[in-house]
């Protein structure tokens, strides 16, 4: 297994749900990513590990909790999300950061 | 801040060349780099540029001139699978962090 791996690849939440989102590298690489992705906007960043410390936090709402165990796995925790957090989910790394990011296929969310 | 431009759609025809501008204002430039993004998947990295110049790979080639904050992507010998949007970002500040354009959807027709 190779590149960037995500779980679930889609998601459907209640308000009152709490779930995670998996990501996973294989690429040697010594950062991480969480990006949002909704219809008409740019990606945008939430936040950034390098070499598994959290360097970037894109004034995220506390909802949203991230965990980098090690340079391999990132999670996203999700909890009492709203309508609005529905989106597309992508996870990337990249060699360190600022370099060139490679992409998991994303979880589509939908909070209900 | 960071503000990037680039336009949200285009149409070519297939066999044809395409270019697709963006433009960003920011503060600590160190680079630039061109993905593109097919409906429904991951965006996929395919250029990087950092220093004033044309760098080609393949039937895509990217240029940049940092004095006037300006970089296009040009696609040669357009095919019906480069339908795709083509986002461009811009690394910038001490954490050499990446921001991301709105993305140009390109729509090549026969």
């Amino acid at each position: 297994e190779t590149g960037v791996t995500q779980t679930p690849r889609h998601l459907v939440m209640g308000m009152t749900n709490k779930k995670s989102l998996k990501c996973e590298q294989h690429l040697g690489h010594n950062a991480m990513y969480w990006y949002k992705q909704s219809a008409k906007k740019p990606l945008e960043l939430m936040f950034v590990y390098s070499l598994e410390e959290r360097v970037e936090n894109n004034s995220v709402p506390s909802r949203f909790s991230p965990e980098c165990p090690n340079s391999s796995h990132l999670f996203l925790h999700l909890h009492t999300l709203q309508p609005e957090d529905s989106a597309l989910y992508l996870c990337a790394s990249s060699p360190r950061t600022g370099r060139e990011q490679y992409f998991g296929p994303g979880t589509r969310l939908t909070v209900t | 801040g960071q503000n990037i431009d680039q336009p949200t759609e285009m149409t070519a025809t297939e066999g044809a060349i395409v270019q697709i501008n963006c433009t960003y204002q920011t503060s600590g430039f160190n680079g630039l780099f061109w993905y593109q993004q097919h409906a429904g998947e991951a965006p996929t990295f395919l250029s990087y540029n950092v220093l004033d110049g044309l760098e080609e790979k393949g039937r895509f080639s990217s240029f940049l001139s940092r004095s006037k904050g300006y970089s296009y992507l040009l696609l040669k010998e357009l095919q019906m699978k480069d339908s795709a949007s083509y986002l461009c970002a811009v690394r910038a500040g001490g954490y050499q962090k990446v921001t991301f354009g709105i993305g140009t959807k390109l729509q090549v027709i026969p």
